[in-house]
Parts: structure tokens; sequence; C-alpha cells
């Protein structure tokens, strides 16, 4: 069965760069979600996307922005870099208030 | 604000012991709740989902159930394997909203 799909795994970055996560949701889920999880931390609510709308808001910093397109895919694009924003982002899918199906995660590093 | 929180955040057992896992939650009104698994450095994986209108789910040897007025949940594992090291995570997604909230975790390990 087809899973959620993130690009890339690994990303490697300088601070005050830009980068662009991508996420590939299940075909047929209505609803996408983006997670930032630091090292030993529970995951974080970014932002999430209903039917291409965006539905909910958490702690994104105003650096981050995130869209999702008429084929259902979504970027989050990450601009200005810091340290700090080394993580594992995830983004899940899901049809609306359904089960969660997370992707593989992209590895983020800021150097 | 929604907040939600798990005990214990550690807990080692031997194999074949049947455990319990703990998650609160501070406002009740919930649409679901789901527990999950994440193995280091992975995704997670969706375990049980319980809406808000039941009281338990099963799979397998897990059980889950909820008493939504209370604010709580519990994740029952029975007959622990060492395959089932791991942190388990329960999230909330709170009615009106489009985002599950997250616990702290709980990270287990089963000896063989």
């Amino acid at each position: 069965a087809a899973g959620v799909i993130q690009s890339p795994r690994h990303l490697i970055k300088e601070k005050r760069e830009t980068a662009t996560l991508k996420c590939y949701p299940i075909p047929r889920h209505d609803t996408v979600y983006w997670y930032q999880q630091g090292p030993g931390q529970d995951p974080q609510f970014l932002i999430s996307f209903y039917e291409k709308m965006q539905s909910d808001k958490g702690s994104i910093p105003d650096r981050f922005s995130a869209q999702q397109f008429s084929d259902y895919h979504s970027e989050l694009n990450m601009s200005s870099l810091e340290l700090g924003d080394s993580a594992l982002y995830f983004c899940a899918s899901s049809p609306f208030h359904e089960k969660l199906f997370f992707g593989s995660g992209t590895q983020l590093s800021v150097l | 604000k929604q907040e939600v929180t798990q005990i214990p955040a550690a807990l080692s057992v031997p194999e074949g012991e049947n455990l319990v896992l703990n998650c609160s939650f501070t406002d009740s009104a919930i649409y679901n709740l789901q527990w999950f698994r994440q193995d280091p450095g992975k995704g997670l994986t969706s375990l049980l989902l319980i809406q808000s209108s039941q009281r338990e789910q099963t799979s397998g040897r897990l059980n889950a159930s909820l008493d939504k007025s209370s604010g709580r949940s519990t994740l029952y594992i029975a007959a622990s394997q060492p395959g089932d090291s791991a942190t388990y995570l329960c999230a909330v997604i709170t009615s009106g909203t489009y985002k599950y909230i997250f616990g702290t975790g709980t990270r287990l390990k089963v000896l063989a």
C-alpha cells in the first residue's frame, strides 16, 4: 500500500540558507500535517492543510511557510535557517480526523 | 490550550509482563485520541485510534481505553516482548481544531 513519502531524507544546510521539504500524502487523504521533532522531544505541530487550504497553525516561525498544491502534495519552506532549526521534520496525512499516517521524516541539519 | 502528559516517562520491564502506559489531557472536548509507536530515528506508527464516543479499542495484545470526562487514556500491553521496545506517544485532536497535540512519550524497554 502507498505510504506518505517525504523528500529528501537528509538535508544539510548552512546558517541563513533556505530549505524546502516535500511531502506526498497517501492518495485520497484530504488532510496533511507538518511536525517538528527535536532530539528526545515529542513532535511539535507546525501547520495543517485540509483540502488544500491551511486549516490550523502551531508555533511555526515567520521564517517558515507551507502550502499544499493542486495534486495534494505539500511543501514546507524554511528560510534564514538557524542552528535551532536542526530537527526531524515529519509530514502526516489522514482522511478527515481519522488515523494518521506518518512519513519517514526529513532530518535537517543546520551547520 | 490543550496539554498532554504521559506517565511514566520511561519504563523497563522483563519480557512477559503486562504493562500500562498513561496519558492525560487537559481539555476533554476531544474529537479522538491516538496511540503511536516510534522507534529511534524513525517515523510514527499509529497503533490505535479511539473516537470520543468510544471507551476502548483493541488490536492484538494492545488495548486502549478512554475516559474523556477525566481526561485520561491508558494503553495496556499484554505479555510484553523485546520487540515492543520503543517510545509510545499519545496524541489528541481537540474539537474544532485541525492539529494533533502529542504527549511527552513513554520510553519502553522490554528485557529478554
